[in-house]
């Protein structure tokens, strides 16, 4: 089993939608949680991380919700800009130092006029 | 400030040569990793190295596949006897420590590498 799955999209969506990507991930050690963006053939960037609490930015909203070791993705009023691949990515610690990413396949979101 | 460079940018190279990609980590960075993308497809993992501990080379695919990184800083990863299916994009990122904390990964921007 993989150590995150996503869904696997896409989506497509007009412009102004509500969009909502959800993951779960497989270990109980995991630490730290982060949703990437990654447009197309460029690298990954850092979207928002995601903490116990929930914690919004603007338009994006991120969920945990370790009992359930799930994490969402919500992206109120989408914009075109807002078309790309959505990584979902877990920290799991390893040791002291020795933390190490873990990336979902991710899910590609088209926003369209 | 400068975030992570890599090179070459794009590499075309014959069946059976060996090559080398080159990364320059965020200064001050100690943890640094690799992955490749294969077209379509998600981050797969390669090998990470963080400060003086021995490398985590879990995710390297076959013997062909090395790195190093010396002096804590610049790391090359070589593949030795490239095959078609190691053509992918091949990111380096970096972060400021190897934990399991909300410090941010950066990624360079690949080394395009297609094998002929």
């Amino acid at each position: 089993r993989k150590e995150v799955e996503q869904d696997p999209g896409p989506f497509n969506v007009p412009e102004g939608a509500t969009v909502a990507f959800n993951c779960t991930y497989s270990n109980s050690a995991s630490q730290s949680f982060f949703w990437y963006r990654q447009d197309c053939r460029k690298e990954p960037k850092l979207l928002m991380s995601v903490y116990s609490s929930g914690n919004e930015d603007g338009r994006f909203t991120a969920q945990l919700n370790r009992a359930s070791q799930y994490i969402s993705l919500l992206i109120r009023d989408s914009k075109l800009s807002d078309s790309a691949t959505y990584l979902c990515v877990v920290n799991i610690d390893r040791g002291s130092t020795l933390g190490r990413l873990y990336f979902g396949r991710g899910t590609q979101l088209t926003v369209w006029p | 400030g400068a975030g992570v460079s890599q090179s070459p940018s794009n590499k075309v190279t014959e069946k059976g040569k060996d090559v080398e990609l080159r990364c320059d980590p965020i200064s001050g960075h100690t943890a640094l990793y690799w992955y490749r993308q294969s077209l379509g497809q998600g981050l797969e993992f390669l090998i990470y190295f963080q400060g003086n501990s021995a490398p985590d080379k879990s995710g390297l695919p076959s013997d062909r596949f090395s790195a190093e990184r010396t002096g804590g800083s610049v790391s090359t990863l070589t593949i030795q006897r490239t095959q078609q299916e190691d053509s992918a994009v091949y990111l380096c990122a970096s972060k400021t420590s190897g934990g399991a904390d909300y410090n941010e990964q950066f990624f360079g921007p690949g080394t395009r590498l297609t094998v002929l």
